[in-house]
């Protein structure tokens, strides 16, 4: 049920692009992408819904393939202040589940 | 002060006493939830709530109680206590909950968690 994040961790130069990824065996409502910073609550991102629709951060874009149950969080020009542990939290209608967490340090 | 709050932040306990941990918000959101977040787990569903009055299982509610008497309180009651309860819960409030249960998905808002430790 858990969906499956990848890569776990990622270790990038400021100005550089990731893409973290998230995959869910059943069937998906909606996406939500999270960032916890070490010893912090997670903080909201984005949402993605069926049908195309986001909600969120202006300088993070991800898209969500609803036929794979997949969703992609993008992030580009990265800066120092994107380091965390980034979730994707996934709606399969009655249940909430969470991936594992993709591990991103952003260094100078 | 506006938000969600969560208390104790931090609780030591032994193996088999009761432990409530309590959950508050102050926007009225309807749905509430509580989380456990474990090393190579990430967060795991223990309860929801749509409203005061419902709750919900979610992925690992067993040895978890929880009541919703009020809308914006939300404990969580961990009845006899065990080792493997040992973990970091955060609580988190929206306006919107699973599809299914009530409608278009939203935001959730967490709180800053309560770190507990069960000898």
């Amino acid at each position: 049920q858990q969906p499956v994040q990848s890569p776990q961790a990622v270790i990038l130069r400021e100005g550089e692009d990731a893409v973290i990824n998230c995959s869910s065996s059943k069937a998906l409502y909606s996406v939500h992408w999270y960032r916890q910073k070490h010893g912090e609550a997670p903080v909201f991102l984005m949402i993605l819904l069926k049908g195309g629709e986001q909600k969120g951060h202006d300088k993070i874009s991800a898209s969500f393939n609803e036929k794979k149950q997949q969703s992609s969080l993008y992030l580009t020009a990265s800066q120092l202040s994107y380091s965390g542990t980034y979730f994707c939290g996934t709606d399969t209608g009655n249940q909430f589940y969470f991936g594992t967490g993709t591990s991103l340090t952003v260094i100078p | 002060d506006a938000g969600i709050t969560q208390s104790p932040r931090y609780k030591i306990t032994e193996t088999g006493r009761q432990v409530t941990l309590m959950c508050h918000q102050t926007w009225s959101h309807s749905y509430m939830f509580w989380y456990r977040q474990d090393l190579g787990h990430g967060l795991r569903l223990i309860y929801y709530s749509a409203a005061a009055d419902i709750t919900d299982k979610g992925e690992v509610p067993d040895g978890y109680v929880v009541s919703r008497s009020k809308t914006e309180n939300f404990p969580l009651t961990l009845e006899s206590a065990t080792r493997s309860q040992t973990s970091v819960y955060f609580c988190a409030s929206s306006e919107w909950g699973p599809q299914l249960a009530g409608g278009p998905p939203d935001t959730q808002y967490f709180g800053p968690g309560t770190r507990l430790t069960v000898l």
